[in-house]
């Protein structure tokens, strides 16, 4: 699987985007991008993923690159409950790629 | 909305001692899978599941770790004989079918003393 980095941390104020990046210049053309969240040691939570088109779902957006290297997670207006790790997993579509890869994450602290 | 359950939500044990941790996917999962997260480290893959077969295992999922789905519901991890460095939050995801998105129990936090 594909390789991830993002930002080890990051703040936001409450009722603003939070834009999160991530970097996967390696990713493969059949890798998907997915975004998980962990709250304060609870259950990683699905958020979104995504191939090549961006996506929008009820908690959030992911845009993608046109070369595919990178992409951004956008939570539209962060609120408090939103603060929590966020990882960007490349996951491959080969039999031996259903595992999930979780890297460091970037923990986003959303403040009043 | 199904969710992922998993008991018990925490477990002391003796090292050396057998744990066996349960989950119940969601009911029209076929896909299982075992993470597990020490404190403060990165989440971790164990194992994957499905038709009564593990179908990867990672380097961590060694001889002391099994897994088994006894009937429709239950899919459970067993730790033979605890070791300290088990100490963990252990995490059971399901999935209905390959490649879909995992999802993911509340987990159960392990302490071997």
């Amino acid at each position: 699987d594909a390789k991830t980095t993002q930002p080890p941390s990051m703040d936001c104020a409450e009722g603003r985007a939070a834009n999160l990046p991530c970097n996967h210049s390696t990713i493969s053309g059949n890798e998907y991008v997915y975004w998980y969240r962990q709250i304060h040691s609870q259950g990683p939570q699905y958020i979104i993923h995504g191939l090549k088109n961006n996506e929008t779902n009820e908690m959030a957006s992911l845009i993608i690159t046109e070369d595919r290297k990178s992409s951004t997670l956008i939570l539209p207006h962060a609120t408090l409950r939103d603060t929590a790790v966020y990882y960007c997993i490349v996951r491959s579509i080969k039999a031996a790629g259903n595992k999930l890869t979780f890297g460091g994450g970037t923990r986003v602290l959303v403040k009043p | 909305e199904p969710e992922v359950t998993q008991t018990p939500s925490h477990q002391v044990t003796q090292m050396g001692q057998e744990v066996i941790l349960r989950c119940v996917p969601i009911s029209n999962h076929l896909y299982f899978y075992w993470y597990r997260q020490i404190l403060g480290q990165k989440v971790e893959f164990l194992v994957s599941f499905y038709n009564n077969e593990i179908s990867e295992k990672s380097e961590i999922f060694d001889d002391q770790f099994s897994v088994e789905r006894p009937d429709g519901s239950n899919f459970t991890l067993k730790i033979r004989s605890t070791k300290l460095e088990d100490s963990a939050m252990y995490f059971c995801a399901s999935t209905p079918g390959w490649l879909e998105t995992q999802y993911f129990g509340p987990g159960t936090r392990l302490l071997v003393l």
